[in-house]
């Protein structure tokens, strides 16, 4: 079956403290991954996709086949993270598979 | 901007009325998704249509029926609405179906 679990509903840091975001997945195959960040229940934004293995706003994600996971991490996190992220992967027909979500909640 | 448009942004209606979403994709765009966000669901994959044609379909109750127009826009149809059914409703496209997907801002549905 194709799942995507992300196991904390909430994180909490303060600001410059370092973040990972956790996502693990199950999928026979070869898998696509993202992320994406909603800010206060406006649309969701593609943040990171693992084919292209870029760093935007400072996180990045590997993905970790032998684990199967796929973490979002950034060193240092700022207020404006403050969001909720969400792992994602794409099935054989396209759709995105979500997981349940973490919301990231940066404190100053 | 995700280029995706979706009409109305804001609806409340009454339980056991029927209303309709509109989603206009990315120019471009052949493939068009359904999500449904609810604060106790989170987000659940709906239907996709690529090109007209129904291409996969998800948690999408009988009571809700998609389709998707020769102009590739889509119409998300939620009939004899519950109060369970309020929700955000997103729309997004992708162009072949395999590929990265853009949402639109969403459409907020309240029933009382």
């Amino acid at each position: 079956a194709q799942r995507v679990t992300q196991p904390e509903k909430l994180l909490s840091v303060f600001k410059g403290a370092p973040v990972e975001l956790k996502c693990n997945y199950s999928y026979s195959g070869s898998p696509e991954l993202f992320w994406y960040v909603q800010y206060s229940r406006q649309r969701l934004q593609l943040l990171l996709r693992h084919i292209s293995r870029e760093s935007i706003k400072g996180f990045t994600a590997d993905l970790n086949k032998g684990e199967t996971s796929f973490h979002l991490k950034k060193p240092f996190a700022q207020e404006e993270d403050s969001a909720m992220y969400y792992c994602a992967l794409t099935s054989n027909t396209g759709k995105l598979i979500f997981g349940q979500g973490t919301t990231l909640q940066v404190k100053p | 901007d995700s280029g995706v448009t979706q009409t109305p942004k804001h609806l409340i209606t009454a339980t056991g009325q029927r209303v309709t979403l509109r989603c206009s994709p990315r120019s471009g765009d052949l493939s068009v998704y359904w999500y449904q966000q609810s604060l106790d669901q989170g987000l659940q994959f709906l239907i996709q249509y690529y090109n007209g044609e129904e291409r996969a379909k998800g948690n999408i109750l009988e009571r809700f029926s998609a389709q998707q127009f020769p102009d590739l826009h889509s119409e998300l149809n939620l009939s004899s609405l519950e109060l369970g059914d309020s929700a955000l409703y997103f729309c997004a496209s992708s162009v072949r179906g395999s590929d990265t997907i853009y949402f639109g801002e969403g459409s907020w549905l309240t029933v009382v």
